[in-house]
């Protein structure tokens, strides 16, 4: 397993206020994911990045961005969080030319 | 629109048995499917994978099956341990390294 861990694991905010989830990876992997995993959607791809500072948009992008300063972290905004984002996000990495994506612990958030 | 669909929410099946866990797409340009196994709290661990070209894998009690025909895959667990109580993904990949996934099924195994 890619050695990925995510930061927090839990956090509760209130609405309106900006959130930031970290991702880092100790396998130099180019290719990282952001996803949320909701009841009944599975994971749904909001962002991902293919090298630093390299980044573009998946499915369910709005009310996030993300960036990429170094290839072992790979960050997510939330802007101004809404309830709607309470979900657990996961990280993933794949080294590229691999679909296999290898994933982290989870976030758990909550927004009130 | 779901391109990846796992129509069972839940599936519960007797220790020693065989667990039959199915997926449906819609997208004939898919060219490499993946199953995923998820416990609680954890992140998916990858579990087993098909290429377009194949119709059958095999690893150990998992085995999965690809019908393009029918836009259909299958993963077959036999037997069935409690261990394999978790909820499996199914995914499919599409263009620039992104998967498309299922909504997961919820695998029981009954003692």
């Amino acid at each position: 397993d890619a050695g990925i861990t995510q930061s927090p694991r839990h956090k509760v905010t209130e609405t309106g206020t900006p959130v930031t989830l970290r991702c880092h990876q100790t396998e130099n992997h180019r290719y990282m994911y952001w996803y949320r995993q909701d009841p009944g959607h599975g994971l749904r791809l909001i962002h991902y990045s293919y090298g630093v500072k390299d980044t573009d948009k998946g499915e369910v992008s709005d009310g996030y961005s993300v960036s990429r300063s170094k290839t072992e972290d790979f960050l997510l905004t939330l802007e101004s969080a809404t309830s709607s984002q309470t979900s657990v996000y996961f990280c993933a990495t794949t080294s590229g030319g691999l679909e296999t994506q290898y994933f982290g612990p989870g976030t758990r958030l909550l927004v009130l | 629109d779901q391109q990846v669909k796992q129509n069972s929410p839940s599936l519960s099946v007797q220790e020693g048995r065989i667990s039959i866990l199915n997926c449906d797409y819609t997208n004939s340009m898919f060219d490499y499917f993946l199953w995923y196994k998820k416990y609680p709290a954890e992140g998916p661990t990858f579990l087993i994978s098909i290429s377009s070209i194949k119709d059958k894998n095999e690893d150990g009690r998992f085995t999965v099956f690809l019908n393009k025909s029918a836009k259909h895959l299958s993963l077959h667990i036999v037997p069935s341990q409690p261990g394999d109580s978790a909820v499996y993904f199914c995914a499919a990949s599409g263009s620039n390294y992104q998967l498309i996934w299922g909504a997961g099924t919820k695998l029981i195994i009954k003692p």
